[in-house]
């Protein structure tokens, strides 16, 4: 059981725009950045955003983040079928003091 | 541009303790900019961050793993290391290590290295 909620899957067609939703409390997504990262297949994770809205250099404006209490999401616009893979979110635990993931949602493109 | 690489047995027989090294290139562990550690997948899992360690010595653990865990650094090899005692089938995952960028009071991963995979059996 993952202290962040992300629902397990999600799809959509190329060029269409997807949303992926992360929840948590006020220990966590409520008073810290949140992070996300991308995880195509057979390949290490790579950031995505960062501060809750950031794309770190090299990230194409497709990919964008937002966060809102105790929620968080990532929006891809213009899908592509490279963008086919596993979306984590991530952010600080002041009550565990960890770090803590979701339990990742699965994007395919159909 | 940083780069993380992870070595260290891929088999491990339950109860001893797992062992991993990552050597980074491209910067120094001795950085300000930098906490440095250790994230685990189970196969067909999801993530779970196992925790940092920055140059002072300070370091933050996962509380599930925490009585288990030990992160170190050596400056003089430019490398980071994870033991975890007392393994189970539980702990085989993939095993990445990955950089911990500074942000305000906490830090997040940014560059990871290719992971490596581990098992736990007899």
């Amino acid at each position: 059981q993952s202290v962040l909620t992300q629902p397990p899957s999600t799809s959509g067609t190329p060029g269409q725009r997807v949303t992926f939703s992360c929840s948590g409390t006020n220990y966590n997504i409520g008073r810290n950045f949140v992070y996300w990262y991308q995880q195509l297949p057979g390949t290490a994770p790579k950031l995505l955003i960062y501060r809750n809205n950031q794309r770190p250099s090299g990230v194409p404006e497709r990919f964008s983040g937002s966060k809102s209490g105790t929620s968080a999401s990532l929006a891809i616009s213009g899908l592509r079928s490279e963008d086919e893979g596993d979306y984590y979110c991530a952010t600080w635990d002041g009550n565990l003091s960890s770090l803590v993931f979701g339990g990742g949602t699965k994007l395919t493109v159909l | 541009q940083l780069q993380l690489q992870e070595s260290g047995p891929g088999l491990v027989k339950p109860s001893e303790t797992l062992s991993l090294t990552c050597t980074v290139s491209g910067g120094s562990i001795s950085s300000s900019d930098y906490f440095w550690g250790w994230i685990r997948q189970p196969p067909g899992k999801g993530l779970e961050w196992i925790g940092n360690m920055f140059k002072s010595g300070t370091a933050y653990y996962n509380p599930s793993l925490r009585s288990r865990l030990t992160i170190s650094l050596d400056t003089s090899r430019n490398q980071f290391s994870l033991k975890l005692n007392s393994v189970t089938a539980a702990d085989t995952a993939f095993y990445y290590c990955a950089s911990h960028k500074v942000d305000y009071y906490y830090s997040y991963m940014d560059v990871w290295g290719k992971g490596t995979a581990v098992t736990v059996s007899s």
